[in-house]
């Protein structure tokens, strides 16, 4: 399976800022995958990326709120905006496998604390 | 949209028993079912998985069984051990223009007493 990084691997930020994530494979893959895991919670997907066009995002996420660039096929970036506490959560992206496309491995997460 | 049903949300054993975890899904254009093992602290981790046009797969202890009639699926663990104690999730997904999105479901978290 590819090998997958994540940037950074926890913060704690202040409400009304900023911060990206980012996401690293080792290999070129045509879907990366953003998910969300409250804390003691399911992980809840929120948007695809995929290459060369706009994330496609699940219902309950903007664009506006979580902004996603996909410059290239090794490498994505999450913005999570304008945060409160209610964005403490792990963040996980995901990459398809090359060989079987509905396999899905996930990074190590980014931990997100908003005071 | 997908929904997929998990129980139960925990479950005891002690080690050497099966366990057992079942979801349930919605869509019955959902294709493919993986099971994730998620330690404390840790990443998912892919353990077995099963494609909609097979009934049954097996692993060494692990093994997963598919309904596609009555739309659910299973986790069996045998002879289980102390380092099996996680959260086990199940998820279902189908190929769309977004790939194979992952709908997951609430998670098992399992223990394993020696």
């Amino acid at each position: 399976s590819a090998v997958i990084s994540q940037k950074p691997s926890r913060d704690i930020c202040q409400r009304g800022t900023s911060l990206t994530i980012q996401c690293q494979v080792d290999s070129q893959v045509t879907m990366m995958f953003w998910y969300r895991q409250q804390p003691g919670q399911s992980l809840t997907l929120i948007a695809t990326a995929n290459q060369g066009s706009e994330a496609t995002y699940e219902s309950g996420f903007v664009i506006d709120k979580f902004p996603i660039s996909r410059p290239n096929l090794t490498f994505s970036t999450l913005t999570v905006s304008n945060m409160s506490p209610e964005d403490s959560s792990i963040y996980l992206c995901s990459v398809e496998d090359r060989r079987r496309e509905e396999t899905q491995y996930f990074g190590p997460g980014t931990r997100l604390l908003v005071l | 949209g997908e929904n997929v049903e998990q129980h139960p949300s925990t479950l005891s054993v002690q080690e050497g028993d099966s366990a057992v975890i079942k979801c349930t899904y919605s869509d019955s254009a959902s294709n493919y079912f993986p099971w994730y093992k998620q330690e404390l602290g840790k990443r998912p981790q892919l353990i077995i998985d099963i494609r909609s046009n097979v009934g049954e797969k097996k692993d060494q202890r692990i093994a997963v069984t598919l309904n596609k009639t009555a739309k659910h699926f299973s986790l069996h663990i045998t002879e289980t051990q102390p380092e099996d104690s996680a959260v086990y999730f199940c998820a279902a997904s189908r190929n769309s223009n977004s790939g194979y999105a992952l709908n997951f479901g609430k998670g098992t978290s399992l223990l394993v007493t020696p």
